[in-house]
């Protein structure tokens, strides 16, 4: 059974750090590219973050790019987003998905909050 | 960026009632358009992908049309478990964009 699980939300002050891991298992995780989506509380889907399958190339939404890097570890099956300089506005739940043009499937997301 | 504007941003029908949701893009798309469900507290899922290609598993009652910069999702007789909300998003180019959501209630 296909499945991704995110970890490493929480509580986080205003220009710190974070980094989410997507564990994934039940598919060939090195032959997919990867997708981070994040919801702010009541809002619509946000695009964050894509990579390749092999790692090589990255993408970032502007609101992001800069402070974000994504990077996946395909010998551990785990996808990753680094978090700095974190605003209030980077509030929200954070999706993994997978492939990275139309995702197929979503992890459950983990709950990110700046706050002071 | 492409925008993806969709409507209405929000509905109400009845069980049974044929529902429309439409997309439109800012720039031709052909036919990279993805359609996606989300439940209250839950994460989303995909519908449709290529414009009109449905997702295994999906209801044959969703469907979805369209190319260019004007998309359809319709549901052909809308069920309780339909209620939800739905997205379109664009992966024509990066950055994927994602519409603003509409809203389906049941009355």
């Amino acid at each position: 059974e296909m499945q991704l699980l995110e970890s490493g939300g929480g509580l986080v002050q205003p220009g710190g750090s974070l980094r989410l891991s997507c564990a994934a298992s039940g598919f060939t995780f090195s032959s997919n590219a990867m997708s981070w989506v994040r919801q702010a509380p009541g809002k619509g889907l946000e695009w964050v973050s894509g990579i390749s399958s092999s790692g090589g190339t990255t993408y970032y939404a502007d609101s992001v790019k800069g402070r974000f890097t994504v990077s996946r570890d395909n010998s551990r099956d785990t996808l990753y987003l680094l978090m700095d300089s974190l605003r209030a506005e980077d509030t929200a739940v954070y999706y993994c998905a997978k492939r990275g043009d139309s995702p197929d499937y979503w992890g459950q997301g983990t709950l990110v909050t700046v706050s002071s | 960026d492409i925008q993806m504007t969709q409507s209405p941003s929000s509905l109400s029908a009845s069980v049974g009632d044929r529902v429309t949701i439409t997309c439109r893009a800012s720039q031709d798309i052909g036919n990279y358009l993805a359609w996606f469900q989300q439940k209250p507290g839950k994460a989303p899922e995909s519908l449709i992908y290529a414009a009109s290609s449905l997702r295994s598993g999906v209801p044959s009652r969703f469907s979805g049309s369209g190319s260019g910069t004007d998309f359809t999702l319709t549901i052909s007789s809308l069920q309780p478990e339909d209620s939800a909300g739905y997205y379109c998003q664009q992966y024509y180019t990066y950055p994927r964009t994602f519409g603003q959501g509409t809203k389906v209630e049941i009355k």
